[in-house]
């Protein structure tokens, strides 16, 4: 089966570093996204990781690790505009009549950023 | 790059009444898109996916019947919520890939369409 957990809810101080964890099991692999949700909106790319480790990006920095199904998203120098969902997804390369394959979400963490 | 639009961004209908929602991929050929349904506090649930020109593939659990998809060109694509019930209102979120970073699998979203059913 496709199970991607992640926690429901973080919250966080105005200028801090918050870690977010996401844990994968599913059927195959071919890289993992971290998207950036506001209420009402349409997810926002962050990162992408298909080989392990860490990848960096200025205040975020996402890292994979494939053999244990794991892979975390950290927000540095946290602002009040970064309280969003933070959603893990994998995409699995099922084909589909050409297609590559498809995303596979987790539910999304929402994260409060407090003064 | 690689902007994707939705239109309308919000839609009321009333129970019975068909709608349909547009995604275009406005400075890249999307050979694939895909189409989503949030419902209020939880993940995004892949509905089907298209690929221009031929039937989409549509996930366990969603009526084909129900939710017509038309992939016409590679910058266009529509989703029909025929004979719309409440139950239907949700957050409707297309994405397409075949953009600029395509190697990358990298999906762009629409901006999506609130749809309330009364």
């Amino acid at each position: 089966g496709q199970n991607i957990d992640q926690p429901t809810e973080m919250t966080a101080t105005e200028g801090a570093i918050v870690q977010i964890n996401c844990t994968y099991q599913t059927s195959g692999f071919n890289g993992l996204f971290w998207y950036q949700q506001h209420a009402g909106e349409a997810p926002t790319f962050l990162s992408y990781n298909v080989l392990d480790g860490l990848e960096e990006k200025g205040r975020f920095s996402s890292f994979l690790s494939r053999s244990k199904g794991y892979s975390y998203l950290l927000l540095k120098e946290l602002q009040m505009k970064d309280s969003a969902s933070y959603l893990c997804a994998v995409f699995s390369p099922v084909n589909y009549g050409g297609s590559q394959g498809n995303l596979i979400f987790g539910k999304g963490t929402k994260l409060s950023v407090k003064p | 790059g690689a902007v994707v639009s939705q239109h309308p961004s919000w839609v009321i209908c009333k129970s019975g009444t068909s709608v349909k929602i547009e995604c275009r991929s406005l400075d890249f050929q999307a050979t694939t898109m895909f189409w989503y349904r949030q419902f209020p506090k939880q993940s995004l649930m892949l509905m089907a996916t298209s690929n221009e020109g031929s039937k989409a593939t549509y996930e366990q659990g969603v009526e084909k019947d129900k939710f017509l998809i038309n992939h016409a060109s590679l910058t266009l694509s529509t989703l029909t919520v025929t004979s719309a019930h409440p139950e239907d209102s949700s957050f409707y979120i297309c994405s397409a890939s075949g953009g600029p970073i395509a190697a990358s699998y990298e999906q762009y979203f629409g901006p999506g369409t609130r749809l309330t059913v009364t």
